[in-house]
């Protein structure tokens, strides 16, 4: 079967740094999404990545492991509006998007 | 503003009702989807038009019934739903799927609550 793991819930102070993991066992891999959705509204692109290594844009940063199959988000200089759940999904072989449950942040000040 | 628009935002209706949600791309994409978002549940695909033709429907209810008029149009047409639908509906759409780095955008969802 195919499966996406992510932490439910997670708590951050404003100012850190938080890392919020997700690990996949897919059929095939063709890439790996984030998106950002806070409560009420759309999921939003954050960052794509095909190839190992880290991809950084701004304050946030993905990383990929294709070998573990092991992705994280990593989020610096924390602010009140990062509030908001963070699902990574993965293209499979059929070029299909398979969804994690997503993983709720909480900035606490 | 993804420009992906959804109506309504909420919806309540009783499970003898029907109604549609509609979904509007401004992007110029060739694919919009249909998914269901439940509480801390993985976004669960439901249809995929494909150039205004219905490439996938993944074992969905008939009660529920797609409808893509254009590209730029998408509807999903409610009948005699059951309370376990209760769930957010999200409309997206991408410029070429089946490509790796096809990206979809959403829209703000509607969220149906079936008494």
């Amino acid at each position: 079967g195919q499966n996406i793991d992510q932490p439910t819930e997670m708590t951050a102070t404003e100012g850190a740094i938080v890392q919020i993991n997700c690990t996949y066992q897919t059929s095939g891999f063709n890439g790996l999404f984030w998106y950002q959705q806070h409560a009420g509204e759309a999921p939003t692109f954050l960052s794509y990545n095909v190839l190992d290594g880290l991809e950084e844009k701004g304050r946030f940063s993905s990383f990929l492991s294709r070998s573990k199959g092991y992705s994280y988000l990593l989020l610096k200089e924390l602010q009140m509006k990062d509030s908001a759940s963070y699902l990574c999904a993965v293209i499979d072989s059929n070029y299909e998007l398979i969804w994690g449950s997503g993983t709720k942040l909480f900035i606490k000040p | 503003e993804t420009g992906v628009t959804q109506t309504p935002r909420h919806l309540v209706m009783g499970m003898t009702n029907k109604k549609s949600l509609k979904c509007e791309q401004h992007l110029g994409h060739n694919a919009m989807y249909w998914y269901k978002q439940s509480a801390k549940k993985p976004l669960e695909l439901m249809f995929v038009y494909n150039f205004k033709e219905q490439t996938e429907n993944n074992s969905v209810p008939s009660r529920f019934s797609p409808e893509c008029p254009n590209s730029s149009h998408l509807f999903l047409h409610l009948h005699t739903l059951q309370p376990e639908d209760s769930a957010l509906y999200l409309c997206a759409s991408s410029l070429a799927p089946g490509q790796p780095t096809d990206t979809q955008y959403f829209g703000p969802g509607t969220r149906l609550t079936v008494l």
